[in-house]
């Protein structure tokens, strides 16, 4: 079955970076490109980009340009998201999707990152 | 940007009917789709494209509309239906959410 499996829980401290990965299993992973999706605590969800996975060529929205970075290990079949120069408003929730004919049809568990000094 | 406008929250009664509105600030045609968020989860696609129900997913949801308005039914509600509900619209860069609709049980 179509599984994401996303890295574990990180607590960085402001102006640090971090990386989260996600897993895909299940499916041809560059068949399908993987979105990004930020959910801040008790918030709603923001669309973060895409990246398309058979070229590696990111997209990303307007509000997640300059300090985030998509990236591929396509060998492993994983998506990465980086973060860099960690802010407290970065506090929140990460989910990979993988998009199907636009539709974002299968989530990652996502990936909590605390930044906290 | 195409800005999608949700109620807030509902609250609704085991067994009854509940309709969940989405309204686009431009047309998406039918590029349209709703997710259910329990508490502490992901996401889950419930309905595509306007009116596709996700496999898998029970037939007590169905959704229409297209162009600007669109709504999501759940009918009849059960007390596993407790969740945040979005619309999200492909239709354009950027994908867009709706701020989401919280279900709640009368």
């Amino acid at each position: 079955q179509i599984q994401l499996v996303q890295s574990g829980p990180e607590l960085k401290k402001p102006g640090e970076s971090v990386k989260i990965s996600c897993k895909a299993s299940g499916y041809t992973f560059t068949d399908y490109a993987m979105h990004w999706v930020k959910q801040a605590p008790g918030k709603g969800l923001k669309w973060m980009g895409w990246i398309n996975t058979y070229t590696g060529k990111p997209t990303y929205a307007d509000d997640f340009k300059g300090r985030f970075v998509f990236s591929l290990e396509a060998s492993a079949s994983t998506a990465n998201l980086q973060i860099s120069n960690l802010k407290n408003e970065d506090t929140a929730t990460y989910f990979c999707a993988r998009e199907n004919w636009s539709v974002m049809d299968a989530w990652g568990q996502g990936a909590s990152v605390t930044v906290s000094s | 940007d195409t800005v999608l406008t949700q109620s807030p929250a509902l609250a609704v009664s085991l067994g009854q009917r509940v309709t969940i509105s989405c309204r686009a600030s431009k047309s998406v045609s039918t590029y349209m789709h709703w997710y259910q968020q329990k508490s502490g989860q992901q996401p889950k696609l419930l309905i595509y494209s306007a009116s596709n129900l996700e496999s898998g997913v029970p037939s007590r949801f169905s959704g229409s509309g297209s162009g600007t308005d669109f709504t999501l039914t759940i009918d009849p509600v059960e007390a596993d239906d407790i969740a945040n509900y979005y619309c999200q619209q492909s239709n354009e860069l950027p994908f867009t959410f709706g701020s989401g609709t919280k279900l709640e049980i009368k």
